[in-house]
């Protein structure tokens, strides 16, 4: 019974492109979502959240959309860079649930120079 | 500030043993979570403290597995007896204010734990 899908295992992205990672969910009564990116033997790091009640958050080269309606939302690297080649894991909260993250299986991008 | 430390690193051990991970959390962090990742499948949260006390502890898989935090400070997680479908990596985190919302969690890098 996952609650957040992350369909796409792998991307890769040219140096200076737009990096676009998708992610869904199924539980409609999440209040935030996070992006955490993972380098390999190292642990998850945060990097961009966005509550239920917004639409857009950025962050410098990063941008969550979230689009409730449709239960998906992407994190948007403009432009990418080698150093963000990683694995990008979505997740999702509900507050009256605790405060246990769900994580996506990840996406690993590539960013080729 | 030191981070989340997390040891040992990796753990090779046969089924039927018994196998205790260590975390210490961010000083002056209260909320501490353990996690797991299996091969190939998403982080999987196991159970989170507030100071000592247990808070959520809803994705324990069962009774083999036994979580402490005496004093509110570091955490062991034990597996007893280990099973083969517990190999994964173990993450702690942790945080000041219990969150998960805006306000990071910081991750340790994790115990690679192999039941063989």
């Amino acid at each position: 019974d996952q609650q957040v899908k992350q369909n796409s295992p792998s991307l890769s992205v040219q140096e200076g492109r737009i990096s676009i990672l998708n992610c869904d969910y199924t539980n409609s009564m999440f209040d935030y979502f996070l992006w955490y990116k993972k380098y390999p033997a190292e642990g998850p790091t945060f990097l961009i959240s966005i509550s239920s009640i917004k639409d857009k958050n950025e962050d410098g080269r990063f941008t969550v959309f979230l689009n409730k309606s449709a239960k998906h939302l992407s994190l948007h690297i403009v432009p990418s860079q080698p150093g963000d080649s990683a694995v990008y894991f979505c997740a999702a909260l509900r507050i009256n649930s605790g405060y246990a993250l769900n994580f996506g299986k990840g996406t690993s991008l590539l960013v080729t120079p | 500030e030191a981070g989340v430390t997390q040891f040992p690193s990796h753990s090779v051990i046969e089924k039927g043993q018994t196998v205790t991970l260590r975390c210490d959390p961010i000083s002056g962090h209260d909320n501490l979570y353990w996690y797991r990742r299996v091969m190939g499948k998403e982080i999987k949260f196991l159970l989170h403290f507030v100071k000592e006390s247990k808070q959520d502890e809803s994705g324990m898989p069962n009774n083999r597995f036994l979580a402490e935090r005496t004093g509110g400070t570091y955490s062991t997680l034990k597996v007893q007896p280990a099973e083969l479908e517990d190999s994964g990596v173990y993450f702690c985190a942790s945080s000041q204010l219990g969150g998960g919302t805006n306000e990071k969690l910081f991750f340790g890098s994790g115990t690679q734990l192999s039941v063989l």
